[in-house]
């Protein structure tokens, strides 16, 4: 498709287990952010890519989350441990790297973690 | 620190007639980019509008416009001619001004717009 696609659309978890949400891009769109929206708040800024590289990982909450774009476009968002208060909506957005401020978001993947 | 905040957490309005959704904003940088986004019930932020700080004109883009106030630090997003289609969630968001160079943004908490016949 021509938007930004994530997956797991629902994604449901035990406490203390693993989890990888992926993030497929607009096709020639350098930059790539990742925001967390928990229930009845505005997203919120986790990390930002620049081609390959996190320019900017200072809203990850824990080094229990972490983020990769090895090949500058799909991602991979990895959670370790979770934990019930990780339970949120993880939005992916890409730009084509100008600063327009029109992020192009995908629908997100719901995170619950029972 | 930066702030957004959206006081009105629901809003109704008929169709066809224009509503007005808050925004005000608190930063101490003279540069700064202010934007609304829609959220419909898919859950995909939609971009609406941008606002430049030093922009003399208020923004435009179709039935939406932005009335900014810039003494007021207020950035209110007005809808023309309503439609059933525009019920959703509206954000609006700030750039925050360390990031001028990313679209790193800071949203609010949002409004949610419900439309009626």
């Amino acid at each position: 498709g021509a938007g930004v696609s994530q997956t797991p659309s629902n994604k449901v978890t035990e406490k203390g287990k693993y989890v990888e949400l992926r993030c497929d891009p607009i096709s020639g769109h350098t930059a790539l952010y990742w925001y967390r929206q928990s229930l009845g708040q505005g997203p919120e800024f986790l990390i930002y890519f620049q081609g390959t590289g996190a320019a900017d990982d200072s809203g990850l909450p824990n080094d229990r989350f972490f983020a990769v774009r090895p090949e500058g476009s799909v991602s991979t968002l990895k959670i370790q441990r979770t934990e019930r208060g990780d339970s949120a909506v993880y939005l992916c957005a890409s730009s084509p790297g100008s600063t327009t401020g029109e992020l192009f978001f995908g629908e997100g993947s719901r995170l619950t973690v029972l | 620190a930066q702030k957004i905040t959206q006081t009105q957490p629901g809003m109704f309005v008929q169709e066809k007639e224009a509503v007005t959704l808050d925004c005000t904003y608190d930063t101490s940088d003279p540069s700064y980019g202010l934007f609304w986004y829609k959220q419909p019930s898919s859950g995909e932020m939609i971009f609406l509008i941008y606002q430049g700080s030093y922009d003399q004109q208020n923004a435009t883009e179709g039935r939406y416009s932005l009335n900014f106030q810039k003494a007021r630090k207020s950035a209110n997003l007005v809808i023309s001619a309503s439609q059933l289609g525009d019920s959703a969630m509206y954000f609006c968001a700030m750039r925050e001004s360390q990031s001028y160079n990313t679209d790193k943004l800071i949203f609010g908490t949002g409004t949610r717009l419900q439309v009626f016949p």
